[in-house]
């Protein structure tokens, strides 16, 4: 199994401020088909299933705010929120689905400062 | 838009079994472009992906090394259409369960809290 593992566990930022979420992936995930990486981002509020915010490490869903943005590369990704706002305050998951069974990282917990 | 719409019990006792069932709108369970998985999530074990069942010419079923012994996904395409069984129940099965299309998981359903006691 790939394990994923992210860090912070919580993150408390100003509004306004960047807020940065890591993951790492226990081996690559990088699909050659498309020399991609199966990397995604989910945001969970509660009482909510997670929404999923970016794949193929780097591209927005439809009507995910420019703000939140993703790279990486290798085994090593990054969630970035670059003006955190209050509704952005959720737990988020990084997710690799490169092979099964598909794989979530424990979750980092936004807060605002 | 692609909806899923989860239904069944909330309570299952020790032993039996669970069974919920996910209706889609908007896109069929044959496609032969996406899957379909259950997701459960709890405080002690996060979010754990189960299996999951998609079509390319025939039916694959890929299951949780987990739960392998136990569950059983079936897609019905004439309701349009998928299902999660899974047997022997204990209460470290307690969970609310999700069912979910895709790879990058786009869509997700409402969630059931399913408590598994006596």
């Amino acid at each position: 199994d790939i394990v994923m593992t992210q860090s912070p566990d919580s993150l408390a930022v100003s509004l306004g401020e960047r807020a940065t979420i890591n993951c790492k992936s226990s081996q690559s995930v990088l699909y050659s088909s498309n020399n991609k990486n199966s990397l995604a981002w989910y945001q969970q509020k509660p009482g909510q299933p997670p929404k999923l915010l970016i794949y193929w490490t780097s591209t927005r869903e439809s009507g995910v705010p420019d703000r939140f943005s993703g790279s990486g590369s290798g085994t090593d990704f990054t969630l970035t929120i670059s003006s955190l706002q209050a509704e952005d305050v959720a737990v988020y998951y990084c997710q690799q689905y490169y092979s099964t069974p598909l794989t979530f990282g424990g979750g980092t917990k936004v807060e605002i400062k | 838009q692609v909806q899923l719409q989860q239904s069944g019990p909330g309570l299952v006792k020790p032993s039996q079994t669970l069974s919920l069932t996910c209706a889609i709108s908007g896109d069929s369970v044959s496609s032969d472009s996406t899957a379909w998985n259950w997701i459960r999530q709890s405080p002690s074990r996060g979010l754990e992906w189960l299996g999951r069942t998609y079509y390319r010419s025939k039916w694959y079923n890929d299951y949780a090394v987990s739960v392998k012994s136990r569950i059983t996904i079936n897609a019905d395409a004439s309701k349009n259409q998928f299902s999660l069984q899974l047997n022997s129940v204990t209460p470290e099965d307690t969970a609310v369960y999700f069912c979910v299309r895709g790879y990058a998981l786009g869509i997700w359903g409402q969630g059931t809290m399913i408590t598994v006691s006596s």
